[in-house]
This record gives structure tokens, C-alpha cells and sequence, in this order.
């Protein structure tokens, strides 16, 4: 199995819904990310597990909440966004985080959350 | 600041034809360049990288060249097939103990290739 699977594909929510997206690997991987993407625009960072630990947060609002239950889940809870908040989500992985071992960085992507506010 | 820059947003080829897109970067402690591939409304896709002591990979029909004095990279495509059609981005990744955590990707903001049948 070599994919990141992201559920759902498309959300459409209004500004007072919670809802969340899934993303799931079973590669191994241990450092897991959360990215935006607007169109035209290239992957925005926005969070960073590694080892189910929130490694890095990007200043992100808190409307966005990410959650890593175990190695091969990641969670980002949506609550009160606002319409420019619509675009692209994309959860990756790579196999390790470590900022002192030269690894490939290579990130796996998923195909992504196409998340529209209304 | 951009610290990775793909000039050219986007750029047509003829099927068969080489395709050449390119990238520059402005800091000289990156020590990894990636390429990804991305179709509308997918994540983007690995496609080749190269470490900073080399010069040159090649897989397949793609070959990305490094030129560190010029802080220039560029990947090339040969021959060009319609399925290339997409956008290309360059990525590149500081390196180094002093890195810390902030070792996330830089990306560059793509450049749009049309491969014409």
C-alpha cells in the first residue's frame, strides 16, 4: 500500500458546521502533514506530526484543529471557518521528520479535500 | 521574499519535443530540490529530486540539472507525451544542523505545462 488516503473528496459546509477530514496511510510513515492549497498557488504548510506529536503549527487559526490518534491516522477538525478558508487540503507523509539526518523529504500526497465555506 | 522562483507560469511543447521548465533559488544552504507533478484538484505527485552535491538524476524520460553557482535547476522532459500536461513544482529544502526545525519544503509557484498532441 503505498497511498495516502483522504476521506471526504469534496465538503461543503457553512461557517457555524464542525466538520472534520481523515487522512490514513499504512506505509509506515511517521511524520504526517497537513497542507492548503489555493488555486495557483503552491502547498501551504499548515501543520507537522512526527511520532504522533505535534511537531510544527504553522500559526495557524484555531478554527483548525489537528489531531493524530495514531501512526496511520491524521485528523483536522474544521469549526467556524470563514469563506476564504476554501480551498485545496492535502494530507502527506514522509517516512521520517528528523531535522538533523539527511533523508529524502520525499512526501507522499493525497488527492486532497476540496473544501468549500459558504 | 520568494526564495524559490519559477519564472514562467507556464509553457507549451509539442508532443515529442523536449520540455524544459526551470527553477531558481536565492538561498545557498538548501541541500535537497524536489519536482512534483500536480493535476487540477489532485495532490501533488514525487516526481524526481536531487541532492545538492550532485549535478545531475536522471529517471527516465525526466533529468533534473543543478547548477549551484548559478542557483539553478531545471527538469527536463524527454520526449514531451500529452499526459505531462500539468503543473510542475519546484520544491527545495534548507539543509544543514542550523536548519532546526524549520526544514519544510520551500515550493516555487509552479509552472504550467501544455503538451500538444
Amino acid at each position: 500500500d503505498t497511498e495516502v488516503t483522504q476521506t471526504p473528496k469534496h465538503l461543503v459546509m457553512g461557517m457555524t458546521n464542525k466538520k472534520s477530514l481523515k487522512c490514513e496511510q499504512h506505509m509506515g510513515h511517521r511524520a504526517m502533514y497537513w497542507y492548503k492549497q489555493k488555486a495557483k498557488k503552491p502547498p501551504e504548510l499548515m501543520f507537522v506530526y512526527s511520532y504522533e506529536k505535534l511537531s510544527i503549527n504553522e500559526s495557524v487559526p484555531s478554527r483548525f484543529s489537528p489531531e493524530c490518534p495514531n501512526s496511520s491516522l491524521l485528523n483536522l477538525h474544521l469549526h467556524a471557518l470563514q469563506p476564504e478558508d476554501s480551498a485545496l487540503y492535502l494530507c502527506a507523509s514522509s517516512l521520517l521528520y528528523l531535522r538533523w539526518v539527511e533523508i529524502n523529504e520525499k512526501l507522499i500526497f493525497g488527492s486532497g479535500t476540496q473544501l468549500s465555506v459558504l | 521574499d520568494q526564495q524559490v522562483k519559477q519564472n514562467s507560469p507556464s509553457l507549451s511543447v509539442q508532443e515529442g519535443r523536449i520540455s524544459i521548465l526551470n527553477c531558481d533559488y536565492t538561498n545557498s544552504m538548501f541541500d535537497y530540490f524536489l519536482w512534483y507533478k500536480k493535476y487540477p484538484a489532485e495532490g501533488p505527485t514525487f516526481l524526481i529530486s536531487i541532492s545538492s552535491i550532485k549535478d545531475k538524476n536522471e529517471d527516465g524520460r525526466f533529468t533534473v540539472f543543478l547548477n549551484k553557482s548559478a542557483k539553478h535547476l531545471s527538469l527536463h522532459i524527454v520526449p514531451s507525451q500529452p499526459g505531462d500536461s500539468a503543473v510542475y513544482f519546484c520544491a527545495a529544502r534548507p539543509g544543514g544542523y542550523n536548519a532546526g526545525n524549520n526544514r519544510k519544503l520551500i515550493w516555487g509557484l509552479g509552472t504550467s505545462l501544455a503538451v500538444n498532441p
